[in-house]
């Protein structure tokens, strides 16, 4: 079955130090998303890429790093530089451009600085 | 910044009952708007994309409707099940955006 994989479920991030989460779809799609939940808050959009070799920033981009090497994959890199990175992360693809179909969602990173 | 919002935040209704909550979004500009609904330790799931001004969705006991003039959709649950206990989101997208703005979802707890 085609979906996103996002991986580690959980992971735990020292003060200073850069970590990568993963995000692999096998759906063909062309835009892949990253977003950020908060307690309270909607989910808000840190980076998105439309096609390979190209992203954008979104709403939350500062002390965050992305690439798009390859179709199937976007890793996000929450670097030393994001000052209140402790939350929860999920990927999202879909077809690009083609607002009639809904994004599909990875299962998520929790992200805890300790 | 585009401002979606939805109400109520969180909502308890015994099983059975029917129940209905709203996103709230910018009447101009309108391009669609998705539901999706989010099971705890689960994937958010999409619903129901919404175009149309006067559009009416239905998935079995869950329907939806759209207002684009005055800038919002309604979600109705008929005879809630304990396995509709999840949160609602709803997202946003204007004429000419690059990306879904979401709400902050409304968290729904079915009791049995």
């Amino acid at each position: 079955d085609g979906g996103i994989t996002q991986s580690p479920k959980y992971l735990f991030r020292k003060e200073g130090q850069n970590v990568t989460l993963s995000c692999e779809q096998n759906l063909n799609h062309d835009a892949m998303y990253w977003y950020r939940q908060d307690p309270g808050q909607g989910l808000r959009l840190i980076y998105y890429s439309q096609i390979v070799n190209d992203f954008q920033k979104g709403d939350i981009a500062e002390g965050y790093s992305v690439s798009r090497e390859k179709k199937e994959s976007f890793p996000l890199t929450v670097t030393s530089a994001q000052k209140n990175p402790t939350a929860f992360y999920l990927c999202a693809s879909s077809k690009s451009g083609l607002w009639a179909y809904g994004y599909t969602f990875g299962s998520g990173t929790r992200l805890t600085v300790v | 910044i585009l401002n979606v919002e939805q109400s109520p935040q969180s909502l308890h209704v015994q099983e059975g009952d029917s129940t209905n909550f709203t996103c709230s979004f910018p009447s101009s500009n309108f391009y669609a708007l998705h539901w999706y609904r989010w099971e705890t330790a689960k994937s958010p799931e999409a619903l129901f994309v919404m175009t149309l001004n006067g559009d009416e969705k239905k998935k079995g006991r869950i329907s939806a409707t759209l207002n684009t003039k005055e800038g919002y959709s309604y979600l109705y649950i008929k005879g809630s099940q304990p396995e509709d206990s999840a949160t609602y989101l709803c997202a946003f997208i204007e004429n000419g955006g690059q990306n879904f703005v979401f709400g902050p979802g409304t968290r729904l707890s079915v009791l049995p």
